[in-house]
């Protein structure tokens, strides 16, 4: 499959435990964030979503957190499957504009 | 991959071939999109169509043209002129292309080799 993995900065983390992904965006006029999902060989899956008017939102098992102050998204995942090893990336999008700008991604390695 | 196809999922090319990636959606969504994506990188958008018979040069488009002549389809070509066309290629749509909360929606890809 296609290794989109190679040379991005990597997580690893043990079956069963909480992960937190990190994103820092570069434009403060950015108002909707988005989290995706990546795995070998495949197109990128959206997992959460949030807007600017917001510093949380929970899905399942998922939870994203927006700190506008320093620009930074993260990406909380509970109890850490090893069905969820993949690249996570950020997007984020500034009103006006319908083209996001992608982040270059994490990759996560779940240990069984 | 929601209701968006991308085919052929592989794809081999000689030097100096033109060749044709197909995408296709069924979501009624306005606006779609390609994205070249090489390894440990983030995606580089190549074109964009926000309505039937209208695109945009994204980014990245010198080498590839594209054609919206309905509005479930946008085939992208590769021509002969991108110098460096190995690559995983991503489709992608969004419903409207007019609110920066419109998410973009992915295909599964195709992943071209130029021999």
């Amino acid at each position: 499959g296609e290794n989109v993995g190679l040379h991005l900065p990597t997580l690893s983390v043990q079956e069963g435990d909480n992960s937190i992904i990190n994103c820092a965006y570069s434009n403060s006029a950015s108002d909707y964030f988005i989290w995706y999902k990546q795995e070998s060989g495949k197109g990128p899956q959206f997992i959460i979503d949030i807007r600017s008017n917001m510093d949380k939102r929970q899905g399942q098992r998922v939870t994203v957190l927006l700190n506008k102050t320093v620009k930074h998204l993260s990406l909380q995942i509970a109890a850490t499957q090893p069905g969820d090893s993949a690249v996570y990336f950020c997007a984020e999008m500034k009103g006006g504009s319908y083209i996001p700008t992608f982040g270059r991604g994490t990759s996560l390695i779940v240990h069984p | 991959d929601g209701g968006i196809t991308q085919s052929p999922k592989y794809l081999f090319r000689k030097e100096g071939q033109n060749v044709t990636l197909s995408c296709e959606q069924n979501l009624n969504h306005d606006a779609m999109y390609w994205y070249r994506q090489d390894p440990g990188q983030g995606l580089r958008l190549i074109y964009y169509s926000q309505i039937v018979n209208d695109f945009q040069k994204g980014d990245i488009a010198e080498g590839y043209s594209v054609s919206r002549e309905k509005k479930e389809s946008f085939p992208l070509t590769v021509t002969s002129a991108q110098k460096n066309p190995t690559a995983f290629y991503l489709c992608a749509s969004s419903r409207t292309s007019g609110h920066s909360t419109d998410t973009q929606y992915f295909g599964p890809g195709t992943r071209l080799t130029v021999l």
